[in-house]
């Protein structure tokens, strides 16, 4: 079965203090990875997605990578705009996502 | 502009009266799919869709139907609502299964009194 998790379960930063969200997931045949973002009272926003190993997306101060049993996202010098909650979900060889708890980020000023 | 939308955005009923949330994608995606969020749980998926009259059960099924007599809409029916059904539910959709970036409406909240 597969499985997502997701860490940490919360994360407070200080503005411009780097961190990184884990999320660490067993597949069978790993269709595809993805990073999304969620704002409280909205539907998840798309982010990235990874297909393969050592595949890394950018975008803004926003960083993700893929191994094969883990994927990270960076996040370089945040503002407050960037708190929210960040959701991982994996697609297998079937058509579903199975998505993560979610790791809620707080940056504060 | 591009946009999945889900109606009502709010609902309040109560036990056992039949309901349904309309979801409807203006960009031409084949896969469609509906989720509920809950706390401590995160997104689970009820039904998906992976074209006209295409159907099949997510993870969460039990208590909900679909159908999908056009592409671009997409309904969720609660035929009897119980009090666990009251979530956070979202409708997605996405080009196709193969890349599935999917693209979410901005939620329905609803509560079984």
């Amino acid at each position: 079965e597969d499985q997502v998790t997701q860490s940490p379960e919360a994360l407070r930063l200080q503005e411009g203090e780097s961190s990184s969200l884990n999320c660490s997931y067993t597949v069978s045949g790993l269709r595809g990875l993805f990073w999304y973002r969620q704002d409280p009272g909205k539907g998840p926003e798309f982010l990235f997605t990874l297909y393969s190993a050592g595949e890394e997306k950018e975008k803004e101060r926003l960083k993700a990578t893929l191994t094969k049993k883990e994927s990270f996202l960076h996040i370089t010098a945040p503002k407050p705009e960037d708190s929210a909650t960040y959701l991982c979900a994996v697609q297998n060889s079937g058509y579903a996502l199975n998505f993560g708890k979610g790791t809620s980020l707080l940056v504060t000023p | 502009e591009a946009q999945v939308t889900q109606n009502p955005r709010y609902l309040i009923t109560v036990t056992g009266k039949k309901l349904t949330v309309t979801c409807s994608q203006n960009m031409n995606h084949e896969y469609m799919s509906w989720y509920r969020q809950d706390p401590g749980l995160g997104l689970r998926q009820i039904y998906y869709s992976m074209n006209v009259e295409v159907t099949d059960k997510g993870d969460v099924p039990e208590g909900y139907k679909v159908s999908r007599k056009e592409k671009r809409n997409f309904p969720l029916i609660l035929e009897s609502p119980s009090p666990n059904q009251t979530s956070l539910y979202f409708c997605a959709s996405s080009l196709g299964v193969t890349k599935n970036i999917q693209y979410f409406g901005a939620g329905t909240r609803l509560s079984v009194l």
